[in-house]
Formats: structure tokens, C-alpha cells, sequence
């Protein structure tokens, strides 16, 4: 199993360009999460999805953050336009949630590696 | 308002030393608790989890406890070695939902 794979590992980029950053999950799980660590904030849930349905993205800043999960094993998070305050590492993680009985969550996360985010 | 608030927020010791590290929380209702290990340029990994019967459980050298009555959990680790340098994240998980809360972190050196 290869876990949790994120893309790019860091990134660069000026203000006001358009940023993507991609995850694929773990196969076989139905749960896939982003989220944002800052020193100042730590780890903040941005959005996240249950069988590629976005379930919670009230957590996403604003508008100009978007994510998609097309299909099973593939997820996108956009940043359009970036600003230097959207530096960050940026996580995903994906769960396997067996809803509807006590143990549902009682699945860990796995995280990638992050993509660490500078914004000039 | 639920919150997770760990201590220290950073500590050294000394490699062989014993070190405990604390989280409390508000988050209710609880469902479960859970600890995470994260290395430096890495993503977290989970290190134990905590549900509201359990007062303790340990992986290897890490020791958690529970206290669901004060609210109250702690990650001990036992003969510390280099590699358990890294941050520690006690992450509450709230019932009915899938609402997680962080904690702030306790960042861990060891030093030889």
C-alpha cells in the first residue's frame, strides 16, 4: 500500500496565480479530507468527502478555494487567485467511514506528506 | 465551544528520559480520542486511540490515558529514543458526526 500520495511536494508561485495541488486516496477508502497547517493555526479541516460527494466544506476560506473529487482515487484542491496569505502545508488524508454503527469513527486518518505552499 | 488545548507546547529531553505529554478538551459529546505522531516534513500518523471506556492503552513505548470524566488524556512516552523527535497532535472526535478537533500540538526533542 503506498498511502496517501500527494502532488506537488512544494510549490512555489506569485500572487494571483492559479494553484492545483492533487491527492490520491488510499484504495478502498470512501473518506478523503484536505486540510491546512500553519504554525499560528495548526491543522484546519478545509473540506472533505464521503464516496466523492463533498459532505462539509465550510471550512474552505473563501471563494476563491475549490476542491473536486471526480472519481474514487483522485482529488484536486484550487487555489485561484493565490495570495501570500495561503502559505501553508496542505494536507490530505483519506478514511475508510463504515457509517451507521458506534465504531464509524473509529477509523484513523492517513495523511500524505503534505505539499508545502509559498505564495510571493 | 469545543476545544483541545495540549502541554507543553514544547519540550527537550534527554535520550533514555521518560516524558508525558498532556491534552485537555471541551469537546462534547465524546466519541473518541485519538493521538498523533507527526515528523518533521511528514504527515501525521496515528499513534492510539482512545474511546470512552478505555483508560489506557499503549503501542509499543507510547502509554495514553484517558480520564473522560475530567476530560483529560496524556501520551507517555517511556525510554525515549532520537526518532521520537516530532510534534505530537491529540486530535477528539465529537459524537454523532464526523467533526474533528485539533489540538495545537506538543513539539518533541530528544537529545543524545
Amino acid at each position: 500500500d503506498a498511502g496517501v500520495i500527494q502532488s506537488p511536494r512544494h510549490e512555489v508561485t506569485e500572487m494571483g496565480q492559479e494553484v492545483t495541488l492533487r491527492c490520491k486516496p488510499i484504495s478502498g477508502h470512501n473518506s478523503l479530507f484536505w486540510y491546512r497547517q500553519t504554525m499560528m493555526r495548526g491543522l484546519e479541516l478545509l473540506i472533505y468527502f464521503n464516496n466523492n460527494v463533498p459532505i462539509d466544506d465550510s471550512g474552505m476560506p473563501e471563494d476563491r478555494f475549490s476542491a473536486k473529487m471526480p472519481n474514487a482515487s483522485f482529488s484536486t484542491l484550487k487555489i485561484q487567485p493565490s495570495e501570500p496569505r495561503d502559505s501553508a502545508v496542505y494536507f490530505c488524508a483519506s478514511s475508510f467511514l463504515r457509517t451507521g454503527t458506534p465504531s464509524s469513527y473509529n477509523s484513523p486518518l492517513h495523511f500524505g506528506n503534505g505539499t508545502r505552499l509559498t505564495v510571493t | 465551544k469545543n476545544q483541545v488545548e495540549q502541554s507543553p507546547q514544547s519540550l527537550i529531553i534527554l535520550e533514555g528520559k521518560n516524558c508525558t505529554l498532556q491534552c485537555n478538551y471541551t469537546v462534547s459529546p465524546f466519541s473518541n480520542l485519538r493521538w498523533y505522531k507527526q515528523d518533521t516534513g511528514r504527515g501525521p500518523v496515528s499513534l492510539t486511540i482512545m474511546t470512552f471506556s478505555e483508560n489506557t492503552k499503549s503501542n509499543g513505548r507510547y502509554t495514553a490515558t484517558l480520564d473522560a470524566d475530567t476530560k483529560q488524556s496524556s501520551l507517555h512516552i517511556t525510554a525515549s529514543q532520537l526518532s521520537d523527535s516530532a510534534s505530537y497532535i491529540c486530535v477528539v472526535r465529537k459524537a454523532a458526526g464526523n467533526k474533528l478537533t485539533f489540538g495545537g500540538g506538543t513539539r518533541v526533542l530528544v537529545k543524545p
